[in-house]
Parts: structure tokens; sequence; C-alpha cells
């Protein structure tokens, strides 16, 4: 199966919160996991990405936690400002294939 | 160095009409992916293109798109016969790489209205 699921589909932290946003995949030969941020009225942009050989990545505030066995992964954002305020899409990239296959998108909103 | 170019940035359309999104890819990029964005929704995959040749056209509608990425110009995602249920927005990506493993750089999309 070439579908990434994606939860939740919203989220409110309030300022200095942890956000978490969760995928999960079926085909294992999925290899290659980035996460996107879009700001509305643009593109989605390069955020953070993952191989599955490793557990986790941090690039400053923002995390992937990766569990090869259950076969998900996750993003956390510490220290949660307004600015993060935007929809969040995990993706994944099977080897053999041409395409990224996105998760639906969380829309993550963080208060003041 | 100039990102991943799309335009037009808005496109409103009649039902019937034809509508043409251009992308020109990063420099240096050579590969590039459409995907089509419905409001709410996640990215759905189109098609992928290098210079002069469609590699994988598996997310395109089977009638009324075509996808051309031609050896001198942007790359052209055609919609022939618009209807209500095109609109949405259109995004291309570049890579420098057959593969994903540099991940993809997007536009800003083409939000294509059809009335």
């Amino acid at each position: 199966q070439q579908q990434v699921k994606q939860s939740p589909q919203s989220l409110i932290v309030q300022k200095g919160g942890i956000s978490i946003i969760n995928c999960a995949y079926e085909n294992t030969a999925f290899d290659y996991f980035p996460w996107y941020q879009q700001f509305p009225g643009k593109g989605p942009a390069l955020l953070i990405a993952i191989r599955p050989d490793v557990s986790e990545k941090k690039e400053g505030r923002f995390t992937i936690s990766f569990n090869k066995s259950a076969k998900q992964f996750s993003l956390h954002i510490m220290d949660s400002q307004p600015g993060d305020s935007a929809t969040y899409f995990c993706a994944a990239w099977h080897n053999a294939g041409n395409m990224l296959t996105f998760g639906g998108g969380t829309r993550l909103m963080v208060k003041p | 160095n100039a990102g991943v170019m799309q335009n037009p940035r808005h496109l409103v359309r009649r039902r019937g009409q034809e509508a043409r999104l251009r992308c020109s890819p990063m420099k240096g990029h050579s590969h590039v992916y459409w995907y089509r964005q419905l409001p709410e929704e996640g990215l759905k995959f189109m098609v992928y293109l290098q210079k002069e040749n469609i590699i994988d056209e598996s997310g395109m509608p089977k009638e009324r798109f075509s996808a051309e990425f031609p050896k001198e110009g942007p790359s052209i995602l055609r919609i022939q016969q618009v209807v209500r249920g095109d609109s949405a927005a259109y995004f291309c990506a570049s890579s420098p790489q057959a593969t994903g493993n540099y991940g993809y750089t997007f536009g800003s999309g083409t939000r294509l209205t059809v009335v």
C-alpha cells in the first residue's frame, strides 16, 4: 500500500508547549521520510527528514522520532511559537517508486 | 538562485475552457513533479517528468489532463475542458536526482478556480 496516515488533522497548542504530529505507513519499501511545512498561500517547504536506519533526528526545535518496527514516525516541535502555525505534512518515498506519498496534513495553531 | 517558479499564481477559467499551468524548475534540476491539492486535503501525485519524457503519470486523470517538459522552456500542465471539480491548487516540485532522497523543492503553486 502507498498510504501514509497522519494524525491529528488539527492541533492547538499554547506558546511554549510541545506539538506532536504522528504518521504511520504500511509499505516497508518506504525508505525516506520528510516533513513539510506549508503556510497559507505558499508551497510546502522541506522542514526535516529521516531515514529508517536512524531512530531520531533533531534540528533546532524540530525532532523526528522513527519507530521502524511499528512503522510509525512523528514530528515534535519543542517550545512551539505562534510563527509555527502552519499545516504540516509527513511524506514517504518508495525506494522503487517515482514520487513522494503525502499524509493528509495537520493544521497547527499555536496560541500566544 | 531562484526557486521553483510557477505561473500564473491564480487562474480563473470558465467551465469548458483550457487551463495551462507553467513550472520552471530550480537551476540544475531536471526532474519535475506535479501535485494537486484540493481544499483542506493533502497533496496528491499527478505526474513525474524529466526533460522530454513522462516517467510516471499514474496519478493523472485519464482524460483532459496532459503534461510535458520540453527540451527548452518550462514544464506545462494542461487541463482541457475544465470542470468545477478541477478547482484546486496545483504545485510543481523539482529535484536534482531521480530519487526523492534530497527532498523536493516546491513552487508556490497555481490556484485554479473554475467558475
